[in-house]
């Protein structure tokens, strides 16, 4: 167990619906990260917030959007969803966010869209 | 822009032995991170090993070692004594300046007892 929290675990919505993914980090951590896992693509960046406010941006599509909230948790939305969204969406934490910070991982939200 | 390259699909391995799974980086950054995880069947991602590119010394975590070669730009993985519950995708992962941390496609490791 790494201590990072995602809730839901699973998701099974429709095209064009939007969901909201949870992440609480570990104890200690003000680095929250995102990433996306699909068969084709691989695993992919999405977005990195750090105390709030956000540090760096990979490959998140504008129809996206994570926050970052005081208490520190994170929540990565999806809005206006299609079938190539499903995927693997994990997240990560880490104490300082620096670039050799080791980033601890969430066990998962697993997201179909049928 | 960083790339990692892993270039064994997958790999089979006997109970007990050793298994070295291939690294290859690219980075232009004076300084970097390079990371090892493990993801089983079940889904989560599981830290396994970190090394830092001005680490002097290879970096090692009970079965798990570290080859890094910087000039060659390689971080090879070692897993001493195979267990069965090591058979999972192993993923090769570099940060560096722009704080991404890039994955490599991943390794299928199959453990036979």
């Amino acid at each position: 167990d790494s201590g990072v929290t995602q809730t839901p675990k699973h998701l099974i919505t429709a095209t064009g619906q939007r969901v909201t993914l949870r992440c609480s980090p570990r104890s200690g951590d003000l680095s929250v990260y995102w990433y996306q896992q699909s068969l084709d693509q691989g695993l992919q960046f999405l977005i990195q917030y750090y105390n709030g406010e956000e540090r760096a941006k990979g490959n998140i599509l504008e129809r996206f959007s994570a926050q970052q909230f005081p208490d520190l948790h994170s929540e990565l939305n999806l809005s206006s969803l299609e079938l190539g969204d499903s995927a693997l969406y994990f997240c990560a934490s880490s104490p300082s966010g620096g670039a050799l910070d080791t980033q601890y991982f969430g066990p998962g939200t697993r997201l179909t869209v049928l | 822009a960083q790339k990692i390259t892993q270039t064994q699909p997958g790999m089979f391995v006997q109970e007990k032995e050793a298994v070295t799974l291939d690294c290859t980086y690219d980075t232009s950054d004076p300084s970097y991170g390079l990371f090892w995880y493990k993801q089983p069947s079940s889904g989560e991602m599981i830290f396994l090993i970190y090394q830092g590119s001005y680490d002097q010394q290879n970096a090692t975590e009970g079965r798990y070692s570290l080859n890094f070669q910087k000039a060659r730009k390689s971080a090879n993985l070692v897993i001493s004594a195979s267990q069965l519950g090591d058979s999972a995708m192993y993923f090769c992962a570099m940060r560096g300046d722009d704080y991404k941390l890039s994955f490599g496609a991943g390794t299928t490791v199959t453990v036979r007892a």
